[in-house]
């Protein structure tokens, strides 16, 4: 079955950037039905929407975070990233990429990886 | 949007019937979605557009409402339901969650 699997650096400077690879295994990334997603979530908070990719490469950010947001997809190694600039403390949290289920309308994260906590420390 | 949850902890007992309640600040269809996230564990997506139980969910889990006022009921608790639920819209963009109603076993 699906799985989506976070990777990349658990400790990050303030002021640097944040990195992260979702890789997609099990399944198709280029699927019109699809879109792919971040989500934080701070320790011991909510859950915090950072964005969505499709396969074709648009993108669709959180207005509160979308001057320091990136996010592409590389479809051919069924991968998506996120980059997270300028980074303080307030971004430590565990961060999940989810698929983002989108049939003629949309239905919600239907699959998640296991998420990865990202501290912001120097 | 915003989406105001109430209440944001609940003790029950196992058997027992729960409601969880999610209000938005403004009107988004039926385009609600409801999460199960237990301790170090990624949530679950449990019930899609206010309703719809995802494959798999057990049936003691239901949802309602449409407009401005949804609700989750767990019919009767199990050992294994006690965890954080999580209220989604996703009627329109940004994509925000509610704060969330953690369960506790009385």
């Amino acid at each position: 079955q699906l799985q989506l699997q976070e990777s990349g650096p658990g400790l990050v400077k303030p002021s640097e950037t944040l990195s992260l690879t979702c890789t997609v295994s099990g399944g198709t990334i280029s699927s019109a039905n699809y879109y792919w997603g971040w989500i934080r979530q701070p320790p011991g908070k909510g859950l915090e929407w950072i964005g969505n990719i499709f396969y074709s490469g648009n993108t669709y950010y959180n207005p509160s975070l979308k001057s320091r947001v990136t996010i592409s997809i590389d479809t051919s190694k069924k991968q998506f990233s996120l980059k997270l600039s300028s980074v303080t403390a307030a971004d430590t949290a565990v961060y999940y990429c989810a698929r983002h289920e989108y049939i003629s309308s949309p239905v919600g994260f239907d699959v998640w990886g296991q998420g990865t906590l990202v501290t912001v420390s120097s | 949007i915003q989406l105001t949850q109430s209440p944001s902890s609940l003790s029950a007992s196992v058997g027992d019937r729960v409601t969880i309640t999610c209000r938005a600040s403004q009107a988004i269809s039926s385009y609600l979605a409801w999460y199960q996230q237990k301790p170090g564990i990624a949530p679950e997506l449990l019930i899609s557009a206010a309703s719809t139980l995802q494959s798999g969910v057990p049936a003691r889990f239901s949802g309602s409402g449409s407009g401005t006022d949804f609700t989750l009921t767990i019919s009767s608790l199990q050992p294994e339901d006690f965890a954080t639920y999580y209220c989604q819209q996703l009627n329109s963009l940004p994509y925000t969650f509610g704060q969330g109603t953690k369960l506790e076993i009385k």
